[in-house]
Formats: C-alpha cells, structure tokens, sequence
C-alpha cells in the first residue's frame, strides 16, 4: 500500500506559466514533507520543506503547500522554465524510531515547453 | 563541500553473480542511506545507518543483501547472489543528522543491470 502518492506521471506546461504538481499521502502521522528534484543520470536533488505545522513554505519560484485535513501537498513554481524539466518526488518523513526515513512517491515528470 | 559520491556509476552482471557498491557521504555527515530505486518508482529505503551502527534495515532483503559502515564514513552494499528484479538504481544518501525532518543528501547511484 503506498503511502506517498503523486497520480500524475506526467505533466507539460509552457514556459512562463505556472507549473503544479500535487501529493496526497495516507498516514497521518507524517510530520515533515520533502521535494525533490531528479535529472536523468544523477541523484535527486533536494528542492523544498515543509514542516507539518506550516501550511506554506516559499523558495524564490517554488512554493510547498500543506492541507493537512486533506492529506494533501503540492508544488507550485512560477514562472516556469525550461531548466525545471525534470521528476518530482515528493517525500514524506515516516514517524517513529527510524525518523530519518523518507517514503517516496512515484514522481512526476514535469517538461517545460520554450 | 564535495557531494556524496558513489562507484561504480554503471554495472551489468549476470544473475546468480555478485556485487558491491561503494558509497562515501558529505564530510562531516553522520547518518548514511541506501535506497534502491527501480524504474518508475520512487526510491525505497533499505538500510540506514547511525554513525557506524544500524538504525532500520527492515527493508532489506538480508538473504541476499549485506552493508556495512565499519569507521562509519564510507560504506559497502553487497548483493550476494543477485536475481534479475534486483535490476535498479542503487542510491546512497547522507545527512548531518537523523532527527525526522533532516534534508537527506543524494549521490548520483549505481546502475545495476542484472542479465
């Protein structure tokens, strides 16, 4: 059963506009939610934070927000542009004696359109 | 600040061989992870580590998978026979601390093709 979702493989947006891309979770416990970006080839690169006692996190062009009653985060980046075609991974930090432990979502693959 | 780094970046064997990634963390860098990572999924945990001791390897397959961070900075994953599903991206990660909410710092990863 997963516990992190993201149920978009795949999302094309223009250049210049607003790319969104969205997470819902099931464990209510969660308390700490990542994003992570991937290029092909390399590792994935740590984009944004929120903690579970926020229900907003901005970084330049990249906003995290957090509906905890709806199980729900997503990513915003405005404006959009090329160099952000990549996979998003949205993470969440699993509860407990291992704390460190991030469940990853399936990713979204975002491409940005010149 | 160097990366964390990873070797080898590629590798092909054949089924029932084995194989052993190499991982060395941000300096400084207390907890170290392994996760696996096949082809359209998300990266899955499969140990960490607390300086050079285990914190969760629950999800590691210990039949056939082994790590150790013996001076706890770099570290070893084994997979001693290899099977086909063990087709997927090897990623290690380190972060300065384990305390929930602790950015975790990714390698490049090791390629696996399992034939």
């Amino acid at each position: 059963d997963q516990q992190v979702k993201q149920n978009s493989p795949s999302l094309s947006v223009q250049e210049g506009r607003i790319s969104i891309l969205n997470c819902d979770y099931t464990n209510s416990m969660f308390d700490y939610f990542l994003w992570y970006k991937k290029y092909p080839a390399e590792g994935p690169t740590f984009l944004i934070s929120i903690s579970s006692i926020k229900d907003k996190n901005e970084d330049g062009r990249f906003t995290v927000f957090l509906n905890k009653s709806a199980k729900h985060l997503s990513l915003h980046i405005v404006p959009s542009q090329p160099g952000d075609s990549a996979v998003y991974f949205c993470a969440a930090s699993e509860p407990g004696g291992s704390q460190g432990n991030l469940i990853f979502g399936k990713g979204t693959k975002l491409s940005v359109k010149p | 600040e160097a990366g964390v780094a990873q070797s080898p970046r590629y590798k092909i064997i054949e089924k029932r061989q084995s194989v052993a990634f190499w991982c060395n963390p941000i300096s400084g860098h207390a907890t170290l992870y392994w996760y696996q990572q096949i082809l359209g999924q998300g990266p899955k945990l499969l140990i960490q580590f607390q300086n050079n001791g285990v914190v969760d390897d629950s999800q590691l397959p210990k039949d056939r998978f082994s790590a150790e961070r013996l001076k706890g900075v770099d570290s070893t994953l084994k997979i001693q026979p290899a099977k086909l599903e063990d087709s997927a991206v090897y990623l290690c990660a380190s972060s300065l601390v384990v305390l929930g909410g602790e950015t975790q710092y990714f390698g490049p990863g090791t390629r696996l093709l399992v034939l």
